[in-house]
């Protein structure tokens, strides 16, 4: 299995523009997390699917943040408009049921 | 009070040291245990689950209280490639956020 795959792995852009982050998880997996992750904030869970429906998006900062699952092998989370504070990893993870979460390799976004 | 604590560190410790990490957790309905680890930019990897019993992988081994709600990481004879950051996870199945992460322990093996 190949894994937790996300794209982009870098991501520069300036702010004011839109960002999408995309995820593809282990095949077989009923949940997919987003989180990012600063060096003051740690690891922060920003939402949830499971069977591709979202179950808390809680932790979206603010409605600039926007994430959809289509189809059970693909999500995105997208930032718009983007600002400097959005500046972190965000890393997509899944799992199948109870089992341990996988993580994906993370996209690093800076926004200048 | 934070749903999940963790020793803080930094852990500095020589090579072949025994080191152990403590994590606390809030929910005393918590199902599941993990150990993660996550070395320097790259993501969270799942280094052992804890069960009731306690279990042994090679050098590490973890435990878990439930009377008194926290679980350890012990790290034997200890090895450089063992630096790393060491998340502690708990899985609430009642809760809307499943899964709560510590913030980590950092710890560092001195050649």
């Amino acid at each position: 299995d190949a894994g937790v795959i996300q794209s982009p792995r870098h991501e520069v852009t300036e702010m004011g523009q839109e960002v999408t982050l995309r995820c593809k998880p282990i095949s077989g997996h009923d949940y997919l997390f987003w989180y990012r992750q600063t060096m003051m904030r740690g690891l922060e869970l920003l939402i949830y699917f499971n069977n591709n429906v979202p179950i808390d998006d809680s932790g979206m900062p603010e409605d600039r943040f926007s994430a959809k699952m289509p189809n059970a092998s693909f999500s995105t989370l997208k930032i718009q408009p983007s600002e400097p504070r959005d500046s972190a990893v965000y890393f997509c993870a899944s799992r199948y049921n109870v089992s341990p979460l996988h993580f994906g390799n993370g996209t690093r976004l800076t926004v200048t | 009070r934070k749903e999940v604590e963790q020793d803080p560190g930094p852990f500095n410790v020589p090579e072949g040291a025994t080191v152990a990490f403590n994590c606390t957790y809030s929910n005393s309905a918590s199902q599941s245990f993990f150990w993660y680890r996550q070395d320097c930019r790259k993501e969270p990897k799942l280094l052992m689950s804890v069960y009731s019993s306690g279990n042994e992988d090679g050098r590490f081994t973890a435990q878990l209280n439930r009377a008194s709600q926290y679980i350890s990481l012990l790290i034997r004879d200890s090895k450089l490639s063992d630096s790393a950051t060491y998340l502690c996870v708990v899985l609430d199945s009642g809760s809307a956020r499943q899964l709560t992460f510590g913030s980590g322990t950092q710890l560092t093996v001195l050649p």
